[in-house]
């Protein structure tokens, strides 16, 4: 079965970090781009990185440019999003996603893990 | 950025009844468009991918067209089932924007 299982959210303070991991089983997780999506609470669905299947290219939203690294390590079929800095807007389920298609960076998410809730207060 | 403007915001519809949400980009996306349906506490599930195809193991009261800037999803036949929030998603530039979304309740 495919399947994705994020974790490390929590509660963090205004201007800490914290990195979020997602375990993906069940698909050759080195063919295919993935990205991180996330939902404040009660609103929509915001994009904020992607990353190639190689790990080679890159991609953010501007609100977290500079501040958030996605990377992958496909030994071990795992995502991450370290995240800095971290502001009470950055309040949200996070998600990891899954593009449907081999070899390319933006698609249809297929796939998405049950998400981590990540709360940013003092 | 490529803006989603996504209409109606909620609507509220019988058992049965044909239902329809239309997706407005405000730019030409050509076919890159997603449908998404998400239930309350829930990931996000994929419905229709590339405008009009059905993702696999969808039923087939839901539908989708169009191309260009504007795009049209439709549940033919109203089921308690259905009962979610629905967005629309283009992935033709980055970064990747999602419609505001439309909630859908039972009348």
């Amino acid at each position: 079965e495919v399947q994705l299982l994020e974790s490390g959210g929590g509660l963090v303070q205004p201007g800490g970090s914290l990195r979020l991991s997602c375990a993906a089983s069940g698909f050759t997780f080195s063919s295919y781009a993935m990205s991180w999506v996330r939902q404040a609470p009660g609103k929509g669905l915001e994009w904020v990185s992607a990353i190639s299947g190689s790990g080679g290219s890159t991609y953010y939203a501007d609100s977290v440019k500079g501040r958030f690294t996605i990377s992958r390590d496909n030994s071990k079929n795992t995502l991450y999003l370290q995240m800095n800095s971290l502001r009470a807007e950055d309040t949200a389920v996070y998600y990891c996603a899954k593009v449907f298609s081999v070899t390319v960076t933006t698609d249809a998410f297929d796939i998405w893990g049950q998400g981590t809730m990540v709360t940013v207060s003092s | 950025d490529i803006q989603m403007t996504q209409s109606p915001s909620s609507l509220s519809a019988s058992v049965g009844d044909r239902v329809t949400i239309t997706c407005q980009a405000s730019q030409d996306i050509s076919n890159y468009l997603n449908w998404y349906q998400q239930k309350p506490g829930k990931a996000p599930k994929l419905l229709i991918y590339d405008a009009s195809n059905l993702e696999t193991g969808v039923p087939s009261r839901f539908s989708g067209s169009g191309s260009g800037t504007d795009f049209t999803f439709t549940i033919s036949s109203l089921q308690p089932e259905d009962i979610a929030t629905y967005y629309c998603q283009q992935y033709d530039n980055l970064p990747i924007t999602f419609g505001g979304g439309t909630k859908v309740e039972i009348k």
